[in-house]
Parts: structure tokens; C-alpha cells; sequence
């Protein structure tokens, strides 16, 4: 595998179920993202980690929850999740924060 | 902080036409500047970025950037679109120094109709 790696590609969950995202980056990147897209608004970045320390948190409720074990993986936990939450989630790496980012091709959730 | 505008949410063009599509940043540092592009059910892929050096960037796509620092500009431009171009392009920017946190566009929507 190279790139950024995401799975699943695309999930259904209800209100009361625990689900995880996981992200897998093959290009030996220090920095990691979790970022929000949904119609019609803009990108939203949620966490930045580099060196596997979180350095950013935006505001995001506390329902999602980021796990960063190694430089090379990425979680993002979910609990109680609301209908909107539904949207596609994109992790991304870069070299190092602030330049060029490498995105995976994202999940697609759905919650009910 | 810095923020960055894109000032055309949908842009329709015809197969082999030229585009502009328009990117304004506003920031108290220098700043790193990219454009990505975004395929219907894909992530963001990279398609150019400023670092340093010429202001003038390119893609391999036949796609072309100009950093522009009086305008605080980086339209991306190409001569001749294809079907193939239609998607969605998103400008970001990132401060050089302290803040990391990148900030992107709404984006826009390239349309190309043959």
C-alpha cells in the first residue's frame, strides 16, 4: 500500500453504537489530521497531531475521541454520535505541520 | 491567523477554454500556499504549491499558479481545460512561523462542459 490509507470507506452507525476510524499513512510523515467534510460548508479541521502529540484540538465535542499509538497511524473513536455528524472524514499527513498534505480517500458516515 | 477566500463557488466553462479560478489570502506572516484538487467521491489530492523561490508554479496537468504578495493572489489558471478537469479545487495557506494550522477555501467547483 502507499499514500494514505482510510477504513472503512464508508459507515453506518446509530446514535448509541462505538465505532473507530482508522488511518494508515505509508510516506514516513510526522504530522497527522483528522478533518470534517460536510455539504456545504467548509473543511473542518478537528485534530493535529505531530510526533504523535496532539498539538491541536478544534473545538470538537468530546463524542469524538483521536488516538495517535505511532507516527504512521491514526484513529478516530466514536461514541453517541448526532444525525449531524454525517459526513465524510479525511485524514491526512504531511512531512511536517504547515506544508504539503497528503489526504486518504476518506469515510463516508452515516449516523442514524 | 490568516483566512483565505475563493471568491467563485462554481465556475462553468467549455471543453478547451481557459479558467481562472481565484484565490485571495489575508495574513500578518509569510505563508506557504497550495491548491488541491478533489474528485467526486475522493480526498484532496495536492495539485501545486508555493514555497519559495519563483512565484510562478506549475503542475503537471498543464495547471499554473502565480504568487502574487501586493494582491495577496494565487489564482490558479489553465489555457485549455478537459472533461477530465471538472471537480472541485480548494486554496489553503499556511503560516511559515508560528501557527501551523493550515486554513482552506470553500472551494470551488470546476464545471466543463464538452
Amino acid at each position: 500500500e502507499t499514500g494514505v490509507t482510510q477504513t472503512p470507506r464508508h459507515l453506518v452507525m446509530g446514535m448509541t453504537n462505538k465505532k473507530s476510524l482508522k488511518c494508515e499513512q505509508h510516506l514516513g510523515h510526522n504530522a497527522m489530521y483528522w478533518y470534517k467534510q460536510s455539504a456545504k460548508k467548509p473543511l473542518e479541521l478537528m485534530f493535529v497531531y505531530n510526533f504523535k502529540e496532539q498539538t491541536e484540538n478544534n473545538s470538537v465535542p468530546s463524542r469524538f475521541s483521536p488516538e495517535c499509538p505511532n507516527s504512521s497511524h491514526l484513529f478516530l473513536h466514536l461514541h453517541t454520535l448526532q444525525p449531524e455528524d454525517s459526513a465524510l472524514y479525511l485524514c491526512a499527513s504531511s512531512a511536517k505541520p504547515g506544508v504539503e498534505q497528503y489526504f486518504g480517500p476518506g469515510t463516508r458516515l452515516t449516523v442514524t | 491567523a490568516q483566512s483565505v477566500t475563493q471568491l467563485d463557488s462554481q465556475v462553468p466553462v467549455f471543453e478547451e477554454a481557459p479558467v481562472e479560478l481565484r484565490c485571495n489570502y489575508s495574513s500578518s506572516v509569510s505563508v506557504y500556499l497550495f491548491w488541491y484538487v478533489q474528485y467526486p467521491n475522493q480526498g484532496l489530492q495536492l495539485l501545486l504549491k508555493y514555497l519559495s523561490g519563483s512565484t510562478l508554479v506549475e503542475s503537471i496537468n498543464g495547471f499554473e499558479a502565480e504568487f502574487n504578495k501586493s494582491q495577496t493572489s494565487f489564482h490558479l489558471r489553465k489555457p485549455s481545460v478537459h472533461i477530465s478537469d471538472t471537480a472541485e479545487y480548494f486554496c489553503a495557506v499556511s503560516a511559515t512561523g508560528g501557527s501551523y494550522i493550515p486554513t482552506f477555501g470553500r472551494g470551488t467547483s470546476l464545471i466543463v462542459h464538452p
